[in-house]
């Protein structure tokens, strides 16, 4: 079975600063992966996908992920943070589940952002 | 376009009201979704719509009652529901059911409050 694993439930950066929200998975079959961007009362957002084309991903905003499969990670970073980057950020693995390919997804990261 | 939508934005109901929920998406995706997401918590799965056809309920009470009327739109007929009910509900739709790529579209999320 797929599972995600979120390391912090809450990080916070400096403006300016590297931002890095960890994931783990674990899979029994190569996944895929996705990292999702929630701002406040609103829906979800695609940051970035890995479908196994390359292993370093380049998502919207300026974030990027790297698959390493000796690790079973896939951590976004961003290299600069931005105030406008304070949200949630989920990790999803999709692969077969219960009989059918099913997004599952961690529980989340709360990035805050301070001046 | 990749927009999924949804209406209303807010909804409050009584639990004895009967009440439904709408999404469209007009990007030619054969599969939608409906999911639950309570406060600081990932979504949670409820129904999965594949070529109009119900193809996943995830052991949701008969209270909620999904509704595909076409490949664009979906529905979330509510009934009798409870206070425990109050959260963000999320439709989203993807290319199709059975490629673990397809990524994921989500809506704004209507947030329900039950009195």
């Amino acid at each position: 079975a797929q599972s995600v694993t979120q390391l912090g439930s809450h990080v916070s950066v400096s403006e300016g600063a590297l931002v890095l929200l960890r994931c783990n998975y674990s899979s029994s079959v190569p996944p895929y992966l996705f990292w999702y961007v929630q701002y406040p009362n609103q829906g979800l957002q695609l940051l970035l996908k890995y479908t196994s084309a390359a292993t370093l991903v380049k998502g919207i905003n300026g974030f990027e992920a790297e698959f390493k499969k000796s690790e079973t990670s896939f951590h976004l970073t961003k290299p600069s943070a931005h105030m406008s980057d304070a949200a949630e950020y989920f990790c999803a693995v999709r692969g077969p589940s219960g009989g059918y390919n099913k997004l599952i997804f961690g529980a989340g990261t709360r990035l805050a952002v301070h001046p | 376009d990749t927009e999924v939508t949804q209406t209303p934005k807010h909804l409050v109901m009584g639990m004895t009201n009967k009440k439904s929920l709408k999404c469209e998406q007009h990007m030619g995706h054969r599969a939608m979704y409906w999911y639950k997401q309570k406060a600081k918590k990932p979504p949670e799965l409820m129904f999965v719509y594949s070529y109009e056809k119900l193809s996943i309920n995830e052991s949701v009470p008969s209270r909620f009652s999904p509704e595909c009327p076409n490949s664009s739109l979906l529905n979330l007929h509510l009934h009798a529901l409870q206070p425990e009910d109050s959260a963000l509900y999320l439709c989203a739709s993807s290319q199709d059911l059975g490629a673990s790529s397809y990524e994921q579209y989500f809506g704004p999320g209507t947030r329900l409050t039950v009195t």
